[in-house]
């Protein structure tokens, strides 16, 4: 059971460049979220997926695309990165009907 | 809107002191609240909650008590360890667990020292 699983782990992108960032959870949770984490900030919503085809924005959706074709997959997509995505992300999921996220390990995101 | 706080600044401790890290949130509706720990390189691992008021929860030594009269959530170890250093997320639902959005206060960092 491996619970939360990111990849990449860390990526250098020059500004302008595209990547995506894939969340895989065995867990069967309904619910996949993306966060960013900046230091002072604690963590910031990007986008979340309740189901399966479904996905919904968060907080900070800006410059950010989400899919989730599977319901244990939920890639998070930068079209066109700019030096202000640098960040740690963070994906996480949980049950139906239950507050408490589990966490990916994060992947460490530098755009120059 | 909907927020939790916690206390400013970076907490440094010698091994065995009491801990105290305050954490309150707005009182829109009844949230769940959490407290999240995360280890150098690592992820966010649930450390405790509390789903209603007077709730108290605990794990690993720590404790915190939903306290709806002052709106807050504060962690407690009576006795930290070198191990205990990390930083610690205060988090709540709000809107209900339709979809379990957390909101997070900003992280203390905590270092314990030998």
């Amino acid at each position: 059971n491996a619970g939360v699983t990111q990849t990449p782990k860390f990526r250098v992108l020059k500004t302008g460049q595209s990547m995506t960032l894939l969340c895989a959870q065995d867990m069967n949770h309904e619910y996949m979220y993306w966060y960013r984490q900046d230091p002072g900030m604690g963590l910031r919503l990007i986008h979340y997926s309740v189901g399966e085809g479904t996905t919904a924005k968060g907080e900070v959706p800006d410059g950010y695309n989400v899919s989730r074709l599977k319901k244990q997959n939920f890639l998070l997509g930068l079209e066109s990165a700019a030096p202000s995505q640098t960040s740690v992300y963070f994906c996480a999921s949980s049950r139906a009907g239950h507050g408490e996220q589990y966490f990916g390990p994060g992947t460490r995101l530098t755009v120059t | 809107g909907n927020s939790v706080t916690q206390m400013e600044g970076p907490v440094t401790l010698s091994e065995e002191a009491f801990l105290t890290i305050n954490c309150t949130y707005t009182a829109t509706g009844y949230p769940s609240l959490f407290w999240y720990v995360q280890y150098p390189g690592e992820g966010l691992q649930l450390l405790l909650k509390a789903t209603k008021a007077d709730d108290k929860g605990s794990n690993k030594g720590f404790e915190a008590t939903y306290r709806k009269e002052t709106t807050s959530f504060h962690l407690e170890k009576g006795s930290v360890q070198v191990s205990d250093s990390a930083v610690y997320f205060c988090a709540g639902t709000y809107g209900g667990t339709s979809y379990g959005k957390l909101t997070f206060g900003q992280g203390t960092i905590l270092t314990v020292h030998p």
